[in-house]
């Protein structure tokens, strides 16, 4: 099993262009849960699904981003347009129901 | 909604010492899992250990253990025989079983082992 696998591992962009994080869970997995690292905010989850439908996106910051999972095997995360404040280790993860989250070894996130 | 605290912000121990971190958290549910996380440098989230709520044996994973007290919502994990690849940033978490089931977490302890 190759696990959670997120691309890009790096990505620098400047402000106002769009970004686009992905996410490929463990096949098998029907939970998909998005967070976001910072210093100062800790882990935030910014959006999770259940067999590919959004359950709760409260902790998605703004209207600049979005999410979507077109099929049980890929998940993008999207930002438009970025913003410096935005810089941030983005996780994806994946679940079983009542089972621990495994995690993507996350996209960090450089927005100049 | 569920809240996870850990009040420790960092700690230092030296190797072979054991360490506790403590971890406590806020629910009306009476079944749910908890984990502990571990975070190294190469920013990787690593699972330690899981509990679930309707054990009352505490779990345990080699050198790391819990003290899961359900009453006083406390789940703290001790790392017995402390060693330099334990230092990472530790996690501690909380999965409801019952409707939305996603992860909430603590803000993390800074553990330091040093040689």
């Amino acid at each position: 099993d190759a696990g959670v696998i997120q691309s890009p591992r790096h990505e620098v962009t400047e402000m106002g262009q769009e970004v686009t994080l992905r996410c490929k869970p463990i096949s098998g997995h029907d939970y998909l849960f998005w967070y976001r690292q910072t210093m100062m905010r800790g882990l935030e989850l910014l959006i999770y699904f259940n067999n590919n439908v959004p359950i709760d996106d409260s902790g998605m910051p703004e209207d600049r981003f979005s999410a979507k999972m077109p099929n049980a095997s890929f998940s993008t995360l999207k930002i438009q347009p970025s913003e410096p404040r935005d810089s941030a280790v983005y996780f994806c993860a994946s679940s079983l129901s009542y089972s621990p989250l495994h995690f993507g070894n996350g996209t960090r996130l450089t927005v100049t | 909604a569920q809240t996870v605290t850990q009040s420790q912000p960092e700690m230092s121990v030296q190797e072979a010492e054991t360490v506790t971190l403590s971890c406590t958290y806020d629910t009306s549910e009476n079944n749910y899992y908890l984990f502990w996380y571990k975070q190294p440098p190469s920013r990787q989230m690593i699972l330690v250990i899981r509990q679930e709520a309707y054990k009352q044996q505490n779990a345990t994973e080699n050198r790391f253990s819990v003290n899961f007290q359900k009453a006083a919502k406390s789940f703290s994990l001790k790392i017995s025989d402390s060693q330099l690849g334990d230092t990472a940033m530790y996690f501690c978490a909380f999965r409801s079983v019952q409707g939305a089931q996603k992860l909430v977490f603590g803000q993390g302890t800074r553990l330091t082992i040093n040689p």
